[in-house]
């Protein structure tokens, strides 16, 4: 049973419009959840995270916001750049008995146009 | 800045064979993690460690064993290779902390059985 899910493989965007990547989970007692970014060939990178007190996070261009009573995140990229092409992955933590295992989703493919 | 190291970035390998996957990171941290990414499928979490000799099962440890020997070093093994295992392997640490703590992901490796 998938506890963390991306329902969009992919995402097209033009150059300087803004991106929205969404994540559902069904697990209620995660309360920490982290946004990866990963290029083809390349290990994922962390991009931003955000804890189940915050309904918010901000971070240069990258904003997640987080929806409890719907179990949704998503994360909204302003403006968006041919560089932020790559893999995003939604990941989740604090549901099985500590903080250190994240459960990922499947990643949404980004594609920004120039 | 975290340093995580993995010691092939390809790897071609013969079905039945031992296959060692080592991971190496500087920042001295607890945890450790062997993931796979399939197209997909995302990462799913084969083995985990919080210390030194400790090593957990995660969602999918069939046909693998792990050591961790030194804190640094976290190494995966597939007994007898399988084309079936054919995929990119990221090892990733973290710091174990009352804080919610990110995973810092190694480049990958990128395996291939046949």
């Amino acid at each position: 049973d998938q506890q963390v899910k991306q329902n969009s493989p992919s995402l097209s965007v033009q150059e300087g419009r803004i991106s929205i990547l969404n994540c559902d989970y069904t697990n209620s007692m995660f309360d920490y959840f982290l946004w990866y970014k990963k290029y083809p060939a390349e290990g994922p990178t962390f991009l931003i995270s955000i804890s189940s007190i915050k309904d918010k996070n901000e971070d240069g261009r990258f904003t997640v916001f987080l929806n409890k009573s719907a179990k949704h995140l998503s994360l909204h990229i302003v403006p968006s750049q041919p560089g932020d092409s790559a893999v995003y992955f939604c990941a989740a933590s604090g549901a099985q008995g500590g903080s250190e295992k994240l459960v990922f989703g499947k990643g949404t493919k980004l594609t920004v146009n120039p | 800045d975290v340093k995580v190291t993995q010691s092939s970035r390809y790897l071609v390998k013969r079905t039945g064979e031992k296959v060692f996957l080592e991971c190496v990171q500087d920042m001295d941290h607890e945890n450790m993690f062997w993931y796979r990414q399939d197209p997909g499928l995302g990462l799913r979490l084969i083995y985990f460690s919080y210390d030194v000799k400790m090593k957990e099962k995660g969602d999918i440890p069939e046909g693998y064993s792990v050591s961790r020997e030194k804190k640094e070093r976290f190494s995966l093994i597939l007994e007898s290779a399988s084309t079936n295992q054919t995929s990119m392997y990221l090892c990733a640490s973290s710091p174990r902390g009352q804080l919610k703590e990110t995973q810092y992901f190694g480049p990958g490796t990128r395996l291939l059985v046949l």
